[in-house]
């Protein structure tokens, strides 16, 4: 059985670093052809692929935040990690964490991280 | 970046009806395409993915259908737990990217 939480500060003030966890069991990240995603949603709007980290490290980006991402993995704990630099209130959103080759069978809850002076 | 426009932004239909729904990409995805439900405050639930395959335990009036850049989520005998937002989703590509979104509802 696939599970997935994903943990935040809930809050944080513009220009910080927002640091996200996700914690999930059923998979591992060392298994061949395994990746993790992180997705985000605003209140009300779509979703937004951000970053994904696969098995044998290889990497994805969404260009649309330049060089503000940077995704990581722990294996050996079945995590993965997602920082994302110079926050602002537009990064305010649900962030989802989800395995998979490029579709999304199973999602985290989501955790709300709202950014605010 | 793959553009994913999806249509229309908001549908209502009656019970027992069927539905469709469409995503075209702005170049060919060759079938790397997924439907998600969302239901408000739950996470998106995944329906179809490779255009026309059902995940595991979605009911079988949901299909999926289309190649290329032109494709279709179509939903038969529409119940009422089918009221939900909708979302198209490519991954023949990075970045990944979503269609809008389209929201449905009984009238």
């Amino acid at each position: 059985q696939v599970t997935l939480k994903e943990s935040g500060p809930g809050i944080l003030q513009p220009s910080q670093t927002l640091s996200l966890t996700c914690s999930f069991s059923g998979f591992s990240l060392s298994t061949s052809g395994i990746c993790v995603s992180w997705i985000r949603q605003p209140s009300g709007k779509g979703l937004e692929w951000l970053a994904t980290i696969c098995w044998e490290d290889s990497k994805g980006y969404n260009p649309s935040l330049k060089n503000r991402l940077t995704i990581s993995k722990d294996t050996s704990n079945n995590q993965a990690f997602l920082k994302i630099t110079s926050v602002d209130t537009a990064d305010t959103a649900i962030y989802y964490c989800a395995p998979g080759p490029g579709w999304f069978a199973y999602w985290g809850q989501g955790t709300l991280v709202t950014v605010s002076s | 970046d793959i553009q994913m426009t999806q249509s229309p932004a908001s549908l209502s239909a009656s019970l027992g009806e069927t539905v469709t729904i469409e995503c075209r990409a702005s170049e060919d995805i060759y079938n790397g395409l997924a439907w998600y439900q969302q239901k408000p405050g739950k996470s998106p639930q995944l329906l179809i993915y490779n255009a026309n395959s059902l995940h595991t335990g979605v009911p079988s009036r949901f299909s999926g259908s289309g190649s290329g850049t032109q494709y279709s989520l179509k939903i038969n005998s529409l119940q009422s737990e089918d009221v939900a937002s909708y979302f198209c989703q490519q991954y023949y590509d990075y970045p990944f990217t979503f269609g809008s979104g389209t929201k449905l509802e009984i009238k």
